[in-house]
C-alpha cells in the first residue's frame, strides 16, 4: 500500500542551523503538507503546496521556512536558522486532489527536531 | 477563526467498556469533520469522516454524527478493545478553503486495559 515516508526520523541540531526535513508524498497526490506538533500542543497546519507553489501558509510559516519540491518525488520543508520553539514532531502530508468532493490526506510518521 | 476543542485526556478504560470521545468546533459555513487516529510510532491515519450535516461516519466500530446544531463531532465505539489505544484527534477543512488544510483539536490519548 503506498505511503508518505519522511526521513531523518529524528534531527537534532544547534540553535542559528540550517535544517532540511525531506517526504516523499504518494506518487499520484497533488497536494502536499506540512504540519507540527509541539510536544503537549495541537497538531497545527504550516503551509499547502499544489502544482510547485505555495496554495497556503499560516503566520507561523514566516521567512525562516520555505518549502520546495526539488524533483518529481521530494517535497522539503527548510529551516534557516532554527530556535529553540522550532523544537516539533513535523508531519508531511499529502492528498490526490479532485474536482469535487474532498480527498483523504495521508500523513507521514513524522520527523521530530529537538533544537538545542 | 476556525477551531476544534476536543475533551481532555488521558481516557482510560477497560476492554469491551463504551468510548466517547467528545468534540466541538467553530467554524463558518459547512466545514467537513473528521477523526484521525495516531498509534505509537505511527503518522495520523484517517478514522472516519462526514462531509455534511446529520452525516453519519464510520469505521472499525466506531461512529460520529456531524451535528451542525450543537457544532459537535463526538465519536463512540459500542466495546473497546486493547489494540484501539492510540491518541485520537479531532479535525475540520474549512468550507472556504479550495486548498484542503486540516484544524486539529489537541487530540485525546485513549489506553484500554485488559
Amino acid at each position: 500500500e503506498p505511503e508518505v515516508t519522511q526521513t531523518p526520523s529524528h534531527q537534532v541540531t544547534q540553535m542559528g542551523q540550517e535544517v532540511i526535513l525531506r517526504c516523499v508524498p504518494i506518487s499520484n497526490h497533488l497536494y502536499f503538507y506540512w504540519y507540527r506538533q509541539i510536544l503537549g500542543q495541537k497538531v497545527e497546519f504550516l503551509v499547502s503546496f499544489y502544482n510547485n507553489e505555495i496554495s497556503e501558509k499560516s503566520e507561523i510559516f514566516d521567512d525562516q521556512f520555505s518549502v520546495e519540491r526539488p524533483d518529481g518525488s521530494n517535497f522539503t520543508l527548510k529551516i534557516r536558522s532554527t530556535k529553540l520553539e522550532d523544537s516539533a514532531m513535523y508531519f508531511c502530508a499529502s492528498r490526490m486532489g479532485a474536482a469535487g468532493g474532498y480527498n483523504e490526506q495521508f500523513f507521514g510518521p513524522g520527523t521530530r527536531l529537538t533544537v538545542l | 477563526g476556525d477551531s476544534v476543542t476536543q475533551m481532555e485526556g488521558p481516557v482510560t478504560l477497560s476492554e469491551e467498556a463504551f468510548l466517547t470521545i467528545n468534540c466541538t468546533y467553530t467554524a463558518t459555513g459547512y466545514p467537513s469533520l473528521f477523526w484521525y487516529v495516531q498509534y505509537p510510532g505511527e503518522g495520523l491515519q484517517l478514522l472516519l469522516k462526514a462531509t455534511k450535516a446529520d452525516d453519519k461516519g464510520s469505521n472499525k466500530g466506531f461512529e460520529a454524527t456531524y451535528r451542525k446544531e450543537t457544532t459537535s463531532f463526538h465519536l463512540e465505539k459500542g466495546s473497546v478493545q486493547v489494540s484501539d489505544s492510540a491518541v485520537y484527534f479531532c479535525a475540520l477543512s474549512p468550507t472556504y478553503n479550495q486548498g484542503g488544510k486540516l484544524i486539529f483539536g489537541q487530540g485525546t490519548e485513549l489506553s484500554v486495559k485488559p
